[in-house]
């Protein structure tokens, strides 16, 4: 079945560093892709997405391409802040078949200032 | 525009009562899914409302938990009798469009912890 398989955590950078935060998946077809993130005491909330090969999707700062060759979503920023603490979560969705988001364990980012 | 909503935020139960979880979703959004997250792991699906019909509960873990969706608005998740493992973070999620699509984005409420002593 389809699976997500993201990099473990918890990740502690500082302030401007450079984030990575690997992500593949396993699935039939062509998913849909997804990074959320919780902010502390917030619901999940839908960073960026990608709905085919190549797509890079952007919002914040944050970036992550869709590549089919390596099924791979990584999540990337180059300067990150402290706002940036948070769970992260990466997701992919299949529009035929069961219409659900299978997602990822998460992945607990804190920056230090 | 209001977002989803869940009730209660937190929840300690002892094993073997009953709790009935609450989601109200974006108001028109046809499709109410709930989720799970148990113990830092994945997040999981449970299942999946479009308006009041069931379109799939394969992820409900057993006949413990109960969901229901009336008037294809508000819908409740009900576990009886609770067990440890039960503990976790339920989360509902709401989205527009029937049949799916690119554009079609789950909006997730805030989650409800669920604590089973």
């Amino acid at each position: 079945g389809d699976s997500v398989t993201q990099m473990e955590g918890p990740v502690t950078l500082s302030e401007e560093a450079f984030l990575t935060i690997n992500c593949t998946y396993t699935a039939t077809g062509y998913p849909s892709l997804f990074w959320y993130v919780q902010y502390p005491g917030e619901g999940l909330q839908l960073l960026l997405k990608a709905t085919k090969a190549d797509d890079k999707g952007s919002n914040k700062g944050f970036e992550a391409t869709y590549r089919k060759e390596t099924t791979s979503f990584h999540l990337e920023k180059g300067s990150v802040q402290v706002s940036d603490s948070a769970v992260y979560f990466c997701a992919l969705f299949r529009y035929q078949g069961a219409q659900k988001l299978v997602f990822g364990q998460g992945t607990r980012l804190t920056i230090n200032p | 525009e209001a977002g989803v909503t869940q009730f209660p935020s937190h929840s300690v139960i002892e094993k073997g009562q009953t709790v009935t979880l609450r989601c109200d979703p974006i108001s028109g959004h046809d499709n109410l899914y709930w989720y799970r997250r148990v113990m830092g792991k994945e997040i999981k699906f449970l299942l999946h409302f479009v308006k009041e019909s069931k379109q799939d509960e394969s992820g409900m873990p057993n006949n413990r938990f109960l969901a229901e969706r009336t008037g294809g608005t508000y819908s409740t998740l009900k576990v009886q009798p609770a067990e440890l493992e039960d503990s976790g973070v339920y989360f509902c999620a709401s989205s527009r469009l029937v049949g799916g699509g690119p554009g079609n984005e789950q909006f997730f409420g805030p989650g409800t912890r669920l604590t089973v002593l």
